[in-house]
């Protein structure tokens, strides 16, 4: 069974731009989470979609958003972009989202902004 | 706020030894506690989980132990080898939460 694939796996936008990755989960689950990787603030919660509902949002500024679609593949979007957004942004699929259950982590879309 | 606290940040252990990893937590309602594995340019695996009704978990050479209620847990890894080098995270969540929260992470190096 294929992994969590992400695209694409470098990117490097300017201050002021938009950006829009992309996760396709393991076949069959239906949860996607997103996590923010940097080396000051570690691994943070992002939000998690379930059947193209958000359901759980973490501490972030409206400039990131998310949806996902009905394949259950999903797309996180910041607007604006700061600096302090580069990061490695980090898609995980679960098969419900239970919370108790394991989380497949893809290999992340690393972000430069410049 | 940190959620889950981890330490400690960086690990040096010897082929053969025992690496230990601590965290501690303070939110009672979590019920679900795995490890993860990252090594660069790699996104975390799944180590090894458990929940809050065993005290222990063993697979292979990996063991979590749990207290409860000191709210505490920590990773073993017995018999260290240089393929173990890597970052590992600890992580709390609860039923219906999919959130996971992480602890700062522990760079483990095996010198052969």
């Amino acid at each position: 069974k294929a992994g969590v694939t992400q695209t694409p796996r470098y990117l490097i936008k300017t201050r002021g731009q938009q950006v829009t990755l992309s996760c396709s989960p393991i076949s069959g689950h239906r949860s996607v989470s997103w996590y923010q990787q940097t080396p000051g603030q570690g691994l943070q919660f992002l939000f998690e979609y379930f059947s193209e509902t958000q359901r759980n949002k973490g501490n972030f500024p409206g400039r990131f958003s998310g949806r996902q679609f009905s394949n259950s593949r999903s797309e996180m979007n910041v607007s604006t972009l700061e600096l302090g957004d580069s990061a490695l942004y980090l898609c995980a699929s679960s098969l419900f989202g239970a919370g108790i259950e394991t989380q497949y982590f893809g290999p992340g879309t690393r972000l430069l902004v410049l | 706020q940190q959620q889950v606290k981890q330490s400690p940040q960086s690990l040096i252990v010897q082929k053969g030894g025992i690496s230990i990893i601590n965290c501690a937590y303070e939110n009672t309602a979590f019920d679900y506690f795995p490890w993860y594995q990252q090594f660069p340019g790699k996104g975390p695996a799944l180590l090894i989980a458990i929940r809050p009704d065993v005290s222990e978990k063993k697979e292979g050479r990996f063991t979590i132990s749990f207290n409860k209620s000191a709210k505490q847990f920590s990773l073993h890894i017995m018999d260290s080898q240089p393929g173990d080098s890597a970052t590992y995270f600890c992580a709390a969540s609860m039923t219906g939460a999919n959130n996971l929260f992480f602890g700062t992470g522990t760079r483990l190096t095996v010198i052969p």
